[in-house]
């Protein structure tokens, strides 16, 4: 069985500081992991994700994150916040077969000016 | 051009009764799929049709039913509604069926009121 966890529902960071989100996942196989991206009143869109390969994934608006098999991690970073960063992000977690697909409860993120 | 979209965009409606959804995609995908989002902003896969077939049917109440008409449209059709139905629905698609590798293109979502 999988599972995401979001640590931290909700997270405010200054214009220009260091974005941080947590996901952790637990899936008995090797997974694939996402991130989306959701702007108020919008559908979601794809920041990035793993399937295999390089665990340093580049995504789309600076973002990046890092699978980290021994911590079950899968965090998205981005040097710099900008003000249109505000929204909520999700953490996914598929399995390489099979058609099951979970979302982790999502992280709201606050850029302060 | 609107990749995915939804209509309506907002639906308000009593408790018993019957409302639609409606999901059209203009990528030439063969799968699409619906989405519940709680109040909680809690994301789950309801259905996924590819080509027209259902292939994915969570535990989902039969009062609801997609419909495929065509591999570009999922219709999704909801029986006598109670107040737990109410959500954001979300349609999606995408090239292939497999949900690990392939891509999902969201739509702007409907938000359903059941009062």
């Amino acid at each position: 069985a999988q599972s995401v966890t979001q640590l931290g529902s909700h997270v405010s960071v200054s214009e220009g500081a260091l974005v941080l989100l947590r996901c952790n996942y637990s899936s008995s196989v090797p997974p694939y992991l996402f991130w989306y991206v959701q702007y108020p009143n919008q559908g979601l869109q794809l920041l990035l994700k793993y399937t295999t390969g390089a665990t340093l994934v580049k995504g789309i608006n600076g973002f990046e994150a890092e699978f980290k098999k021994s911590e079950t991690s899968f965090h998205l970073t981005k040097p710099s916040a900008h003000m249109s960063d505000a929204a909520e992000y999700f953490c996914a977690v598929s399995e390489g077969t099979g058609n099951q697909f979970y979302f982790g409860t999502g992280t709201s993120l606050t850029v302060i000016p | 051009d609107t990749a995915v979209s939804q209509t309506p965009k907002y639906l308000v409606t009593q408790m018993g009764n019957d409302k639609s959804i409606k999901c059209e995609q203009n990528l030439g995908h063969d799968t699409m799929y619906w989405y519940k989002q709680d109040s909680k902003k809690f994301l789950k896969i309801m259905f996924s049709y590819n080509n027209k077939e259902l292939i994915i049917n969570e535990t989902v109440p039969n009062r609801f039913s997609p419909k495929s008409p065509d591999k570009a449209h999922l219709n999704l059709h909801i029986n006598s509604l109670e107040l737990g139905d109410s959500a954001v629905y979300f349609c999606a698609s995408s090239q292939g069926a497999g949900l690990s590798t392939d891509t999902q293109y969201f739509g702007p979502g409907t938000r359903l009121t059941v009062l």
